[in-house]
């Protein structure tokens, strides 16, 4: 199994831009979700997803879209890139939502400029 | 608003010595999880959560719901348990994760 993985690794953006982060898990987790991580302020939820075709809205969700048209597979979409969205962004999985272990993809490291 | 509490929020310690973090949370939660992130920034699961105690190797984790309060505990510190440790309560209405800010450990040979 490969896990959670996550592309690209590093992205620089420039103000305005779009782009995609992709994240996939081989482990047929139903759950998945993406978080920003900033210093000082911990991982923050941005959406989630309880299964194919069913997402939702984290706790800091403007600017970001999601999908989730396979179990496998949950890209987060950046509209517009500002650069407020310069952070690490992590894509996660689990089987069962907070009941089950948690697996983290390595991390897309974003900077806009 | 802080829904996760996390203390000390930096640590130094002297390898071989025992080690608390502790964690208080204001929401209700049907599990809590302890992660750990080293330097680098991958981010691993350690311990998963409803109540009571559990024990990984040199790590023990544990958990009073009724209190709102989870701590983590690790014995005989080394070096290698340098590194950034997370609470992550899991809401019971919410669907998803409270994080907090993490507790930076360093563990001095």
């Amino acid at each position: 199994n490969a896990g959670v993985t996550q592309t690209p690794k590093f992205q620089v953006l420039k103000t305005g831009q779009s782009m995609t982060l992709q994240c996939a898990q081989d482990m047929n987790h139903e759950y998945m979700s993406w978080y920003r991580q900033d210093p000082g302020m911990g991982l923050r939820l941005i959406h989630y997803s309880v299964g194919a075709g069913i997402t939702d809205q984290g706790e800091v969700p403007n600017g970001y879209n999601v999908s989730r048209s396979t179990t496998e597979d949950f890209p987060l979409r950046l509209l517009s890139a500002a650069p407020s969205q310069t952070s690490v962004y992590f894509c996660a999985s689990s089987s069962s939502g907070g009941a089950g272990e948690q697996y983290f993809g390595p991390g897309t490291r974003l900077t806009v400029t | 608003k802080n829904e996760v509490e996390q203390s000390p929020q930096n640590l130094t310690a002297q390898e071989g010595e025992f080690i608390t973090i502790n964690c208080s949370y204001s929401v209700g939660i049907s599990a809590l999880h302890w992660l750990q992130q080293h330097p680098g920034g991958g981010i691993v699961s350690l311990f998963m959560l409803s109540s009571g105690k559990k024990k990984h190797g040199r790590l023990i984790a544990t958990i009073n719901i009724q209190e709102k309060h989870s701590s983590l505990h690790i014995t005989a510190s080394h070096p290698r348990d340098s590194a950034v440790y997370i609470c992550a309560p899991f809401s019971n209405t919410g669907n998803q994760f409270y994080f907090g800010t993490g507790t930076s450990l360093t563990v001095i040979p």
